[in-house]
């Protein structure tokens, strides 16, 4: 069945290095491959996201890659701040008779001043 | 996403109880859907409707039930039958169901059981 990973599962980078998150899919239909960020106690919201027919984006310090054909896409981060302490979640969205999401179980990125 | 509300925020129950979490939208979207995430975990999905009138279970129905009489409103009733209810859940919707269409969550609600 359709599956997503991601490594690691917890990342501490100082103040001003780069983070980077993996994830895998298993579904080659996958086509959409979005990123959340969720504060503690907060909802996940909406960070990045990138399509099968492109193999990069970026918004401002956030980039994400996306190689379809070893079905694996990574987020980076940056020039860390402390304010992207939070967890990061990547997700797979496949056509099916709905907008079926599977997300990953989430990376816990601790950035420290 | 400012656009789905959840309440209540906090929510006990006692054991043997239905408590149903209410989730509203005003973003004009067909698809809406309830995610449960426990303490360290991801999240996973519980129901997804694309249409009012009409619901599919997802990966952890068992225990929950849903109503979709309103494009607005999406409540979830967690039932005596979960036995271990206590979670984070969240409501979400996106504008049609198809992929591609961005997800956006409400603030989520808290459930303990007491």
């Amino acid at each position: 069945g359709e599956n997503v990973e991601q490594h690691p599962s917890t990342l501490s980078v100082q103040e001003g290095d780069s983070a980077v998150i993996k994830c895998t899919y298993s579904d080659s239909a996958s086509n959409y491959f979005p990123w959340y960020k969720q504060e503690l106690g907060k909802r996940p919201q909406l960070i990045i996201d990138i399509r099968s027919n492109v193999g990069e984006k970026k918004d401002q310090r956030i980039a994400v890659t996306l190689n379809k054909t070893a079905k694996h896409f990574s987020l980076h981060i940056t020039e860390t701040q402390p304010e992207d302490s939070a967890v990061y979640f990547c997700a797979a969205s496949i056509r099916t008779s709905y907008d079926k999401v599977i997300f990953g179980p989430g990376t816990s990125l601790s950035v420290i001043p | 996403d400012g656009g789905i509300t959840q309440s209540p925020k906090y929510l006990f129950r006692k054991e043997g109880q239905n408590v149903t979490l209410s989730c509203e939208q005003n973003l004009n979207h067909d698809a809406m859907y309830w995610y449960r995430q426990d303490p360290g975990q991801g999240l996973r999905l519980i129901y997804y409707s694309q249409i009012v009138n009409d619901f599919q279970k997802g990966d952890i129905a068992e225990g929950y039930s849903v109503s979709r009489e309103k494009k607005e409103s999406f409540p979830l009733t967690v039932t005596s039958a979960q036995k271990n209810p206590t979670a984070f859940y969240l409501c979400a919707s996106s504008s049609d169901g198809y992929s591609g269409n961005t997800i956006y969550f409400g603030e989520g609600s808290w459930l303990t059981v007491v």
